[in-house]
């Protein structure tokens, strides 16, 4: 199985901060790499796919980078609305498999 | 676009539970479909996925032999059987549409809940 690593596994930051997390994969998957926010009680949504395409309706503030093993999610100015944990998904092969999430908080 | 979970509940070690996902808003039977499921305080897991037809299903190793995913087309609907319930599967399992051009989990539903009794 792929296992895939996020760090950190939580970080606090303040609004109108740039965060950075970071998803490393145990092997390459080239650009199959998924972003989900999960706000508390609320099912995943689906931010970037692909490694890098914001999906549609999500703001611009979020971006994706990275291919092979290594990637990122960028938020550029923290919102008070993006206080959630994030979470990275390979799509290259089943079992499909998900980080262990970053918890994004308050600072 | 709507997914609406339901079928979950309290179960025995050993029992058997059957999950439905109703589904709305889209055209159904030109998406596959998946089921993620998330332990309390736990991170999200992948169970299975089907493909748009059916004839296609995955599954991830811990449930292999133990759950059936399956859909009807006709009713909009994906179904997952689940067989020699461990207390291991207490989770809050969603149901997601899989855009298959993406390979990502574009929509999903806000989850039912299985627990265990002791």
């Amino acid at each position: 199985d792929i296992q895939m690593t996020q760090s950190p596994s939580s970080l606090s930051a303040s609004v109108g901060d740039r965060v950075t997390i970071t998803c490393r994969a145990s092997q390459t998957i080239t650009s199959y790499l998924n972003w989900y926010q999960q706000a508390p009680g609320k099912a995943p949504k689906l931010l970037i796919y692909a490694a890098s395409n914001l999906q549609s309706g999500v703001p611009s503030r979020f971006s994706g980078s990275g291919s092979g093993t290594d990637f990122t999610l960028t938020i550029s100015s923290l919102q008070p609305e993006d206080f959630a944990t994030y979470y990275c998904q390979q799509s290259y092969t089943t079992p499909l498999t998900f980080g262990q999430g970053t918890r994004l908080e308050i600072k | 676009v709507q997914l609406l979970e339901s079928g979950g509940g309290l179960v025995q070690p050993g029992g058997s539970l059957r999950l439905s996902c109703a589904a709305s808003g889209f055209p159904f039977s030109n998406y596959a479909l998946g089921w993620v499921r998330q332990a309390p305080g736990k991170g999200l897991e992948w169970v299975s996925s089907i493909h748009a037809s059916g004839s296609t299903t995955y599954y991830t190793e811990s449930v292999q032999g133990r759950f059936t995913i399956s859909r009807d087309n006709s009713k909009n609907t994906l179904y997952l059987h689940m067989n020699s319930l461990r207390a291991e599967d207490t989770a809050l399992y969603y149901c997601a549409r899989n855009r298959i051009q993406d390979d990502c989990f574009d929509f999903w539903g806000r989850g039912t809940l299985v627990t265990f009794s002791s």
